[in-house]
């Protein structure tokens, strides 16, 4: 079982918004500002969407954002388009006992 | 533009020790922002991070994988290397190296993966 908990599968149709969510604890989440975001297609290797809950890597299109409340981070998807057919990974660091967790992924579908 | 590549053997039998080595190409390991990271990926399940070194050689560990695991680095050799012990079939997985900037989760950078069965 994953440390954070996001929804096996989200979907939605080419143009529109959608928001993933990644719930953690205030020990990891609700604690750090360190939440990041991972896309990762089949067979390929995770790509950082987000880091620092809001912040987005160079080359990554501004479709993508990150947002917390509570213990609760989201990655919104505006304008979905077909390549973002993909699955996605938020993590968060939990403390220096813990480090970094993984939530178990959400299959995004294009419909 | 930073590249990893993971390498090793592609299995192991249960009870040995697994071990992978990263070579880093396009920059160097012993930048002191960076944290050299393995991930794992079990198949058809989500990511589960073991661990990351500073070139400087202080290291960090999953928890539940501390009493197995060690990762070191070579900086002349621009490479940092996983080794994990007592394996069995739930070991099976992708092995991912990548660089987290700043030990901030910011893994901008993996390497392929590479995947590791554990079987006799």
């Amino acid at each position: 079982q994953s440390a954070l908990t996001q929804p096996p599968s989200a979907s939605e149709s080419p143009g529109q918004s959608v928001t993933i969510s990644c719930t953690g604890t205030s020990s990891d989440v609700g604690a750090y500002n360190y939440v990041s975001w991972y896309q990762q297609h089949p067979g390929k290797a995770p790509k950082l969407l987000i880091y620092e809950v809001t912040k987005r890597p160079s080359g990554v299109p501004d479709r993508f954002s990150g947002s917390k409340s509570g213990n609760t981070a989201s990655l919104t998807v505006s304008g979905v388009l077909a390549e973002d057919e993909a699955d996605y990974y938020c993590s968060s660091y939990g403390g220096s006992s813990t480090f970094w967790v993984f939530g178990g992924g959400t299959k995004l579908t294009v419909l | 533009q930073v590249q990893l590549q993971e390498s090793g053997p592609g299995l192991v039998k249960p009870s040995q020790t697994l071990s992978l080595t990263c070579t880093v190409s396009g920059g160097s390991i012993s930048s002191s922002n960076f944290y050299w990271t393995w991930i794992r990926q079990h198949p058809g399940k989500g990511l589960e991070w073991i661990g990351y070194i500073h070139y400087s050689g202080s290291t960090y560990y999953n928890p539940s994988l501390r009493s197995r695991v060690s990762i070191s680095v070579d900086t002349s050799k621009n490479q940092f290397s996983l080794k994990l012990s007592s394996v069995t079939a739930a070991d099976t997985a992708v092995y991912y190296c990548a660089r987290d900037s700043e030990a901030a989760g910011n893994v901008d950078s993996w390497g392929q993966g590479t995947l590791v069965t554990i079987s006799s």
